[in-house]
């Protein structure tokens, strides 16, 4: 089974801090994905990567950045958290090989309140 | 672009009786087409993926969905329902070169009564 881990379940941080925001999969997957869940709002997607230092952003990219420099991890930094950016954050991961689309694979997620 | 719909935010039913969660979809060619379930404070846990094969799918826990072209719908169903079945559903369509762009549906929240 695929693993996809993210280093915390909750965290609490205050207004203008640096967060920094882990994830690991043990599948070999190209793609990799941050999400942020809201209430109302659904899944958004923040950024994506689909190889060793590339990525791409998603539809809310603002206020946030990615980092991936091994092919097993993906990670998301708030620079200057706000009280907007408190939400549930999903990260996942998918392969392209094969010939049709391969579903991602999530985390648990990160339950992430700015106080 | 692609769309979701899912037809309907909650659905509440009692154990033991039949599931039918609703999706329809739009896509200008042959799309690939998933069903998540979500329990509180968990990520998304794929049940079941439809790609081009049979149309009836089956998946995890029981569930299945029938991929009907002529009315664009994916709908999930179970025959008969469990209280763990309790949980956010999404109806997902993939897009982009390598399915990299998923669109998730709303999402249809499942109760289910004892």
């Amino acid at each position: 089974d695929v693993k996809v881990t993210q280093s915390s379940r909750y965290l609490v941080k205050r207004t203008g801090e640096k967060v920094f925001l882990e994830c690991v999969q043990d599948m070999d997957h190209e793609n990799m994905f941050w999400y942020r869940q809201d209430p109302g709002l659904g899944l958004r997607l923040i950024y994506f990567s689909y190889d060793v230092k590339m990525k791409e952003k998603g539809d809310i990219p603002e206020g946030y950045s990615v980092s991936r420099e091994k092919k097993e991890r993906f990670s998301l930094i708030l620079e200057s958290t706000s009280t907007n950016q408190t939400s549930m954050y999903l990260c996942a991961s998918s392969t392209r090989q094969g010939l049709y689309h391969q579903p991602q694979h999530f985390g648990d997620g990160t339950r992430l309140s700015i106080l | 672009a692609q769309s979701v719909t899912q037809l309907d935010s909650h659905v509440s039913v009692s154990e033991g009786t039949p599931v039918l969660l609703r999706c329809n979809y739009s896509s200008s060619y042959s799309p690939s087409l998933f069903w998540y379930v979500q329990h509180p404070n968990k990520g998304l846990q794929l049940l079941l993926k439809y790609t081009s094969a049979a149309t009836l799918v089956k998946g995890i826990n029981g569930f299945e969905a029938e991929f009907k072209k002529s009315e664009t719908s994916f709908h999930l169903t179970k025959p008969s329902a469990h209280m763990s079945d309790a949980a956010e559903y999404f109806c997902v369509v993939s897009e982009g070169d390598y399915g990299q762009n998923f669109v998730f549906g709303p999402g249809t929240r499942l109760s289910v009564l004892p």
